[in-house]
Parts: structure tokens; sequence; C-alpha cells
């Protein structure tokens, strides 16, 4: 299992102006998940993109993955003081069965009014 | 869409009780897991859960932890005796066929 490394730590925009959110990891991935996790709540799945994908859409969300530099990002558009949360990013070599997921710090977004 | 219950929501207790929590998976995956967060810190591993067995624990799993799957349904934690510093969000997570891991919305456990 490998963690992956979210930069920046902390980030904060205007409402309506797009968030980006980087990561990076170690070693060859089978798929890599990004989280959402609101203080003191859950943690929220947001998208999964696997090794053979380079970019994958959901809604306001766009993830990319290069695999030959073993980085992945998150953008966020039009972005609203609801999005205010941390995110992780999660990499994982497993292609079936049970995974081990290993987080974190996670970038602090916070969307100003 | 589907998605993990856990309970309680809050749960205070004292130092050396038992504590049981409790997770409704998804229905139909396949694989378990809880995790936990200390307050500021990050979340981590404790265990997984398949066919009725332990796949994989990690260090802070131990003998005062137990997993167990009743009854087809439900999934549950339970910790023999607590300490102060088992005080964390205790998350259970489930896993269908695919990779995609979903997480509840945790259980708050103080020791006190």
């Amino acid at each position: 299992s490998q963690q992956g490394e979210e930069d920046p730590q902390a980030l904060s925009i205007q409402e309506g102006e797009n968030a980006t959110m980087n990561c990076s990891y170690k070693t060859s991935i089978n798929n890599l998940q990004w989280y959402r996790q609101n203080s003191g709540r859950g943690l929220v799945h947001l998208i999964l993109i696997r090794s053979n994908e380079r970019e994958k859409h959901s809604g306001r969300l766009r993830v990319t993955l290069d695999t030959s530099k073993k980085s992945s990002s998150l953008l966020i558009t039009a972005s609203r003081a609801a999005d205010t949360a941390s995110y992780f990013c999660v990499p994982s070599s497993i292609i079936q069965g049970a995974q081990k997921l290993v987080f974190g710090q996670g970038t602090r977004l916070t969307i100003n009014p | 869409e589907p998605e993990v219950t856990q309970t309680p929501s809050h749960q205070v207790t004292q130092m050396g009780q038992e504590v049981i929590l409790r997770c409704v998976p998804i229905s139909n995956h396949l694989y378990f897991y809880w995790y936990r967060q200390i307050l500021g810190q990050k979340v981590e591993f404790l265990v997984s859960f398949y066919n009725n067995e332990i796949s994989e624990k990690s260090e802070i799993f131990d003998d005062q932890f137990s997993v167990e799957r009743p009854d087809g349904s439900n999934f549950t934690l339970k910790i023999r005796s607590t300490k102060l510093e088992d005080s964390a969000m205790y998350f259970c997570a489930s896993q269908g066929l695919g990779n995609t891991i979903y997480f509840g919305e945790g259980s708050w456990l103080t020791v006190v």
C-alpha cells in the first residue's frame, strides 16, 4: 500500500473560481481514488480513475492521471462554499480484492464567499 | 444511492468499558473495513474483512479489537477494554466487485 501526497496542503479561493489540487505517488498503481471529507464528517467518494485512463469527469469535477509522472490532479470548477472540505487522493495497486487504503494529510480547501 | 450506515453517531464511554460500533455495509458488497481518525490526524486503516475472516489488520488492531459479521448484514467493531487513546472517529467502509470503497459517516467515540 502506498500513500498519496496532496499538494498544496491548504488552498483558499473565492467562490466561483476553479480549484486545482495535485497528488503524487511513488510506485505503479492500478487505480487512484479521490475522497472529500467535510470537517468532522465521513469520507465521500468522488472519483476513481484507473491506470489506463487519463482523464475522468463527474459534474464539476475533473480528474487527470499521468502514470509516467506518477501524479494526478483534481479540478473543481465554479467552486461553491459547500466545496469547503479536505480532499484526499488514495492510490492502490490492487487489481481485485481487498485494498488497504493509506490516507495522507490531504488538501484543505476553503471557498470564500 | 446505496450507503454505508453506522451507529451510534456518537458514544461516550468510561475507560475500561467495552464498546461495540455497528455498521450496515452496502448490500451485496464483499469486502468490509474499519478505519479510524484521531482528531486532527490522518485516517488510519484498522482491518479488512472478507469471506467471514480478517484479511489484513494494522498494528493498531491489537487483541483489544475484534470484528464480526454476525448476521450477514451487520459488521461490528468491538473494543474490549477502552483506553483514553481509543478516542477517535471510527469509519466503516465496504467494497463490491469493483475497486471503489464507500465509507460511512463515522462513529465518534469519546473515552473518559
